[in-house]
């Protein structure tokens, strides 16, 4: 099975632009969550998507949002982009997610950086 | 609230000589547990979970965790460490679903491992 795509790799954008990220979960997953990893904040949870809809959501302004769609792919927004928003963006899929047990497997993640 | 610590955010080992990563934990449940490794400029990779079966985790690459619910403590060990185990390491608690922090991963600030020749 593939594992987890994330689309572009790498992006650099200006301060007050907007930015689409893009991941693919694991072929028969359903469950898609963001991470944030900075140095300094580490890892931080964004939201969590299942079946279409937000099932969780981290402590995030509202210039942060997402979207999945029918086929589980999954779309994060920014928007109005500040320097602080410069990190690597995680995603990871899991079968369902509302389980604990359910392992989540990460994808590559995207290198965004605001000048 | 659910947390995570990891007592040491470098670790600095010889090759040939074991590894001891430490993380302890908080949670009002019963949690689920996970050590993830971070190599450079890549995502996260599993290397062993605990989800309330044997309190000895074994995991890939040599790597184990032992569950110690009274010290509420999850620490990685490895007997030898290689030069490919150098990277960023992670401990993640998750809760049960159906509490109030269910579904969520939370993790620790991670442990950068460094593997001496």
């Amino acid at each position: 099975k593939a594992g987890v795509t994330q689309t572009p790799r790498y992006l650099i954008k200006t301060r007050g632009q907007q930015v689409t990220l893009s991941c693919s979960p694991i072929s028969g997953h359903r469950s898609v969550s963001w991470y944030q990893q900075t140095p300094g904040q580490g890892l931080q949870f964004l939201f969590e998507y299942f079946s279409e809809t937000q099932r969780n959501k981290g402590n995030f302004p509202g210039r942060f949002s997402g979207r999945q769609f029918s086929n589980s792919r999954s779309e994060m927004n920014v928007s109005t982009l500040e320097l602080g928003d410069s990190a690597l963006y995680l995603c990871a899929s899991s079968l369902e997610g509302g389980r604990s047990t359910d392992t989540q497997y990460f994808g590559p993640g995207t290198r965004l950086t605001v000048l | 609230a659910q947390s995570v610590t990891q007592l040491d955010s470098h670790v600095s080992v010889s090759e040939g000589t074991p590894v001891l990563l430490r993380c302890n934990y908080s949670s009002s449940y019963s949690p689920s547990l996970f050590w993830y490794v971070q190599h450079p400029n890549k995502g996260l990779q599993l290397l062993l979970k605990y989800t309330s079966a044997a309190t000895l985790v074994k995991g890939i690459n040599g790597f184990e965790a032992e569950f110690k619910k009274s010290e509420t403590s999850f620490h990685l060990t490895k007997p030898s460490a290689h030069m490919s185990d150098a990277a960023e390491y992670f401990c993640v608690v998750s809760d049960p679903p159906g509490s109030n922090t269910g579904n969520q991963f939370y993790f620790g600030t991670g442990t950068s491992l460094t593997v001496i020749p």
